[in-house]
């Protein structure tokens, strides 16, 4: 069974500070997809990265696979008190759509 | 609007009691699954379909069962809920590639007593 393993579970900071979440996992993913859900709601895509080394943007967010598609992190600059969510990393397994999902990140930015 | 729909989106109901969650996609999309999510152990999926009348156990099928009869409803069933079923249960649907993006519902909370 493959695992994806999140840390931290929980994070508590004060607006403008930096963080980062990482997924970690032995297993090889196709891909890394990343989500993010708000109470009463179901998980929104915020990016997909597929290749090994990969960097993504989405304006404070900052994405990276690993080299060896093991791994991704999520960096956010100048956290905002909009970006208090679960963070979920899933990753991607063979061809068909069998997504793995790690046990998320609970964010609070406080203001 | 693009749009996963799961009904209801709170259940409560007592054991043995069966009952049914609806799913519905407008996205033409061949893919739906059902998760689970409980603390500290994220998303678990129950069941998938590829397509009408495909369909597969996840991680975690036991009690619950689905079909797959037209291409936008995939409702699950729980023939006999029992209290361990107590979750917040997740539809979602996308094209059938490793890439696509799953599109979830908003959710179902049940709680079985």
């Amino acid at each position: 069974t493959q695992l994806l393993e999140q840390s931290p579970q929980f994070l508590s900071i004060q607006e403008g500070e930096n963080l980062t979440v990482y997924c970690n996992s032995s297993s090889v993913f196709s891909s890394l997809q990343w989500y993010r859900q708000e109470p009463g709601e179901g998980p929104v895509l915020l990016v997909t990265v597929v290749t090994g080394g990969e960097v993504k943007k989405l304006k404070r967010l900052t994405f990276q696979f690993g080299d060896a598609r093991k791994d991704s992190s999520l960096h956010i600059t100048a956290a905002q008190p909009g970006d208090t969510g679960l963070y979920l990393c899933a990753g991607g397994v063979g061809g068909a759509q069998k997504l793995v999902f790690g046990q998320g990140t609970r964010l609070t930015i406080n203001p | 609007e693009a749009q996963v729909t799961q009904n209801p989106r709170y259940l409560i109901t007592v054991t043995g009691k069966k009952l049914t969650v609806t799913c519905s996609q407008n996205m033409n999309h061949e893919y739906m699954s059902w998760y689970r999510q409980d603390p500290g152990l994220g998303l678990r999926q129950i069941y998938y379909s590829m397509n009408v009348e495909v369909t597969d156990k996840g991680d975690v099928p036991e009690g619950y069962k689905v079909s797959r009869k037209e291409k936008r409803n995939f409702p699950l069933i729980l023939e006999s809920p029992s209290p361990n079923q107590t979750s917040l249960y997740f539809c979602a649907s996308s094209r059938p590639n490793t890439n696509s993006p799953l599109h979830f519902g908003n959710g179902t909370r049940l709680t079985v007593t």
